[in-house]
């Protein structure tokens, strides 16, 4: 177990609709990550939050959106779903932002799309 | 050109043998380097780290990292039918902070 959990663990959603994906970090981690993995595909980075703001993102469209609480713990959002939407989406927690910090992922969250 | 590359596979090994998993990376940059496994329907797990150029071993495990040739493997020493599974290579470049860059992965099946 590494202490980050993730609900639910699965979803299904139609086209258009919005999504709130949510993550607890372990405890005292005070940045997180999330990212998209399709299937067959290794993970994508989407963005990262460091101290309740954003740290960097990757290339997702603003549709997609988060926030961090002063509790560290997260949400991921995503606006008006994609069939290509449909994904793993894995959550990250970390105690430091430097780079050679390991990340250890959650369970995640399944999302289909239909 | 991808930034992290592995061949998908299926990589396939009788049990007890050795396996070996390869990654490449686009940038001279980088700074850290992830094993992780991944079993189907399951996240991924980190099983080894490496940050300087050599090898470092875990176990059955040993990661090989060179930095000239841009170049980090896994091997996987005593394969086990257990270790059937997807290993992901990760590498975190320069001033990234906490993204870390997926090859797609390679699949090892190891036949009883």
């Amino acid at each position: 177990e590494t202490g980050v959990t993730q609900s639910p663990t699965h979803l299904i959603k139609t086209r258009g609709q919005q999504v709130t994906l949510r993550c607890s970090s372990q405890s005292g981690h005070n940045t997180v990550s999330w990212y998209q993995q399709a299937l067959g595909q290794g993970p994508q980075f989407i963005f990262q939050y460091y101290r309740e703001e954003e740290n960097g993102r990757g290339n997702f469209p603003p549709r997609f959106s988060g926030l961090q609480f002063p509790n560290y713990s997260s949400e991921l959002n995503v606006n008006a779903l994609e069939l290509d939407d449909s994904a793993l989406y894995l959550c990250a927690s970390s105690l430091y932002r430097n780079d050679n910090e390991k990340l250890f992922f959650g369970s995640g969250t399944q999302l289909s799309v239909l | 050109q991808k930034e992290v590359e592995q061949n998908s596979g299926p990589l396939s090994v009788p049990e007890g043998a050795i396996a070996s998993l390869n990654c490449t990376y686009s940038d001279r940059g980088s700074q850290s380097f992830f094993w992780y496994r991944q079993y189907s329907g399951k996240s991924p797990e980190l099983i080894m780290f490496i940050y300087s150029n050599g090898d470092k071993e875990d176990g059955r495990f040993t990661a090989q990292l060179n930095k000239a040739s841009q170049y980090v493997s896994l091997l996987i020493r005593d394969s086990q039918p257990s270790d059937s599974a997807t290993y992901l290579c990760a590498v975190r470049f320069y001033n990234q902070g906490g993204k870390l860059i997926f090859g797609q992965g390679t699949e090892l099946s190891v036949k009883p």
